[in-house]
């Protein structure tokens, strides 16, 4: 167990839908990263929250949003889901930058 | 533009064989590179960071080390439980951690 904790491991759902992956981060943890796997384009950084606040974002489609709450839980909203969605998706979390990032095991999406 | 370029893609040993993966990168202000592993279906797991040309780190049967334009993880003695996708990472200023595409590692017995 990495401390990082992602709900749900596995998600099917049909193309056009909403779905919402929740992640919460290591105890002490400030930054939460959410990243997308696929098997050609291997881990793809989405979006960085540190203590509340948006602090980074990289190539993340405007379908997509993300938000940390005070608890410092974050979650990744999905909408309009297409078959090309479908990944792995981590989250990731630090006690800031540069250190090292803990991941937590991943939600499969599956867009049918 | 910042990237990391991971070779070779796969790589498959006998047990006892030893190797090395490489990783290089082109990043402005280098501010440490990351060594992970990853099980299929499973999470990265943190291996090492270096910070500096020259700096060396070992785990057991893993060795990394860094040089201005790359770093190499050598695995001495391999077993298959070694067997796993290797991924390096750079934080460019600014933004999150990039990763390389991985080696894949597969050793038999």
């Amino acid at each position: 167990d990495s401390g990082v904790t992602q709900t749900p491991k596995h998600l099917i759902t049909a193309t056009g839908q909403r779905v919402t992956l929740r992640c919460s981060p290591r105890s002490g943890d400030l930054s939460v990263y959410w990243y997308q796997q696929s098997l050609d384009q291997g881990l793809q950084f989405l979006i960085q929250y540190y203590n509340g606040e948006e602090r980074a974002k990289g190539n993340i489609l405007e379908r997509f949003s993300a938000q940390q709450f005070p608890d410092l839980h974050s979650e990744l909203n999905l909408s309009s889901l297409e078959l090309g969605d479908s990944a792995l998706y981590f989250c990731a979390s630090s006690v800031g930058d540069p250190y090292g990032y803990t991941f937590g095991s991943g939600t499969r999406l599956t867009v049918v | 533009e910042d990237q990391v370029t991971q070779s070779p893609e796969a790589l498959r040993l006998q047990e006892g064989e030893s190797s090395s993966l490489n990783c290089s990168y082109t990043v402005s202000g280098l501010r440490g590179l990351f060594w992970y592993r990853q099980d299929p279906g499973k999470g990265p797991e943190f291996l090492f960071t270096l910070y500096s040309a020259g700096e060396e780190k070992e785990k057991e049967r893993l060795k990394a080390t860094l040089t201005k334009k790359e770093s190499f993880l050598h695995i001495t003695a391999p077993k298959p439980e070694d067997s796993a996708t290797y991924l390096c990472a750079v934080p460019p200023a600014g933004t999150a951690l990039i990763f390389g595409k991985g080696t894949t590692l597969s050793v038999s017995s």
